[in-house]
């Protein structure tokens, strides 16, 4: 069965600091890839999104990028965090046929202070 | 532009009680998706539907793809059905499988 892992759960860290965020799937192959956000009051924005190894694209300029060094493995990170940059980050995966479902991980609760 | 409005925001009910969610969407889909969201944050795939009905359990999801409406409706509510629950639309072409979300109803049932 195919599982979605990402960690850590929470993470406190100062403004100004690096980020790194993984999120890796198990049990299929060539899987679409997709790092969202949810802000504080707001409804989930899509950031990166991936279709193959090495193969990124961004849909919301920010101070965060978007690493997908093997086929199931699929990085965030952030040279230096902003306050703006505190949410609740969530990846997910789907096949890449259309209109399968997706599955999420567990999320990472980031709060920059 | 591609909007998909959810009502109510919040929702209390008293257990046992039939729940109806409301959600409807600006363009055309590939699907509509039904999320639930517990309360440390992680997401779970409720039911993806394109047309008519599908069920699971106490969950019923149906679309009106010409109204652009989908509703999500739980029988006999119990409290751990409490959670946020989120509709979501696939765009036909656009980003890889993109989902538009919409920003949720808070769900909080009763005993």
């Amino acid at each position: 069965s195919q599982t979605i892992h990402q960690w850590p759960a929470t993470l406190v860290q100062p403004v100004g600091s690096p980020l790194s965020l993984e999120c890796t799937v198990e049990g299929t192959s060539n899987p679409n890839l997709y790092w969202y956000r949810q802000a504080a009051g707001r409804g989930l924005q899509l950031l990166f999104y991936s279709v193959g190894i090495g193969q990124i694209s961004s849909e919301v300029p920010q101070n965060l990028s978007a690493s997908r060094p093997q086929d199931r493995q699929f990085i965030l990170s952030s040279k230096k965090l902003l306050l703006s940059d505190s949410g609740f980050y969530l990846c997910a995966w789907t096949r890449t046929i259309a209109n399968y479902g997706y599955t999420f991980g567990s999320g990472t609760r980031l709060t920059v202070v | 532009k591609n909007e998909v409005e959810q009502s109510p925001q919040n929702l209390t009910a008293q257990e046992g009680e039939f729940i109806t969610i409301n959600c409807s969407y600006s363009v055309g889909i590939s699907a509509l998706h039904w999320l639930q969201q517990h309360p440390g944050g992680g997401i779970v795939s409720l039911f993806m539907l394109s047309s008519g009905k599908k069920k699971h359990g106490r969950l019923i999801a149906t679309i009106n793809i010409q109204e652009k409406h989908s509703s999500l409706h739980i029988t006999a509510s119990h409290p751990r059905d409490s959670a946020v629950y989120i509709c979501a639309q696939g765009l036909y072409g656009g980003s890889q499988g993109n989902l538009i979300f919409g920003k949720g109803t808070k769900l909080s049932v009763k005993p």
